[in-house]
């Protein structure tokens, strides 16, 4: 079965500074991996999707990179913003219609 | 934002009533789901829609049904609640099977059963 992790549980930058967030996933073949954004109380918010033939996808001061061999996949936020704080949650699907979720990365940017 | 709706948004309710939640689309996708998030568990899919009364089981099914009598609504029942049920519900959406698309999501609906 697979299993999706991310490390660590909750973040706290100051505002300005670069970070990545990590994402592990056990069974490596994947069609494609989604990082989402979700707000207290709120629903998730798609992110990127990076297709399994891709290696990576960059949407503003976002970037988020797939490394299927290692079972690994990074999201890059440049220049941390306030704005930016959220849970963020890397899904992969397990079989045509099923996520499999990780259980998210508590990111604080403090201003 | 997708236009997906769920209501109701909040519902306490006793151990042992019956719970219809709802979900409503209104960008004509063909698949729908349910899903729960509880602490530490992250998001686990309960059941899904790949159409009109085409309906399947996902991970964490028993005690819950579901129906979509129309491409735009798809309902989540709980029987017979119990307090384990107690979570955030959340509907999402696409427009084809997950393994190939992003999905939508709706904003929650919070179910205490007491």
């Amino acid at each position: 079965k697979q299993e999706v992790t991310q490390i660590p549980a909750a973040l706290s930058v100051p505002e300005g500074e670069n970070l990545v967030l990590n994402c592990s996933f056990t069974d490596s073949a994947i069609y494609n991996l989604q990082w989402f954004r979700q707000d207290p109380g709120k629903g998730l918010t798609s992110l990127l999707l990076i297709q399994s033939s891709q290696r990576e996808q960059t949407s503003g001061r976002l970037n988020a990179s797939l490394d299927k061999s290692s079972g690994r996949s990074t999201l890059y936020i440049a220049a941390s913003q306030p704005g930016d704080s959220a849970t963020y949650l890397c899904a992969v699907p397990a079989g045509a219609n099923n996520l499999f979720f990780g259980t998210g990365t508590r990111l604080t940017v403090i201003p | 934002d997708a236009g997906i709706t769920q209501s109701p948004r909040h519902k306490v309710t006793e151990t042992g009533t019956p719970v219809t939640l709802r979900c409503h689309q209104t960008e004509n996708h063909r698949y729908m789901y349910w899903y729960r998030q509880d602490p530490g568990h992250g998001l686990r899919l309960i059941h899904y829609s790949y159409g009109v009364k085409d309906t399947d089981k996902g991970e964490v099914s028993d005690g819950y049904s579901v129906s979509r009598s129309k491409t735009e609504d798809f309902l989540l029942t709980l029987e017979s609640a119990t307090s384990s049920q107690t979570s955030v519900y959340f509907c999402a959406i696409s427009e084809t099977a997950t393994s190939t698309d992003t999905q939508y999501f709706g904003p929650g609906t919070r179910l205490t059963v007491l």
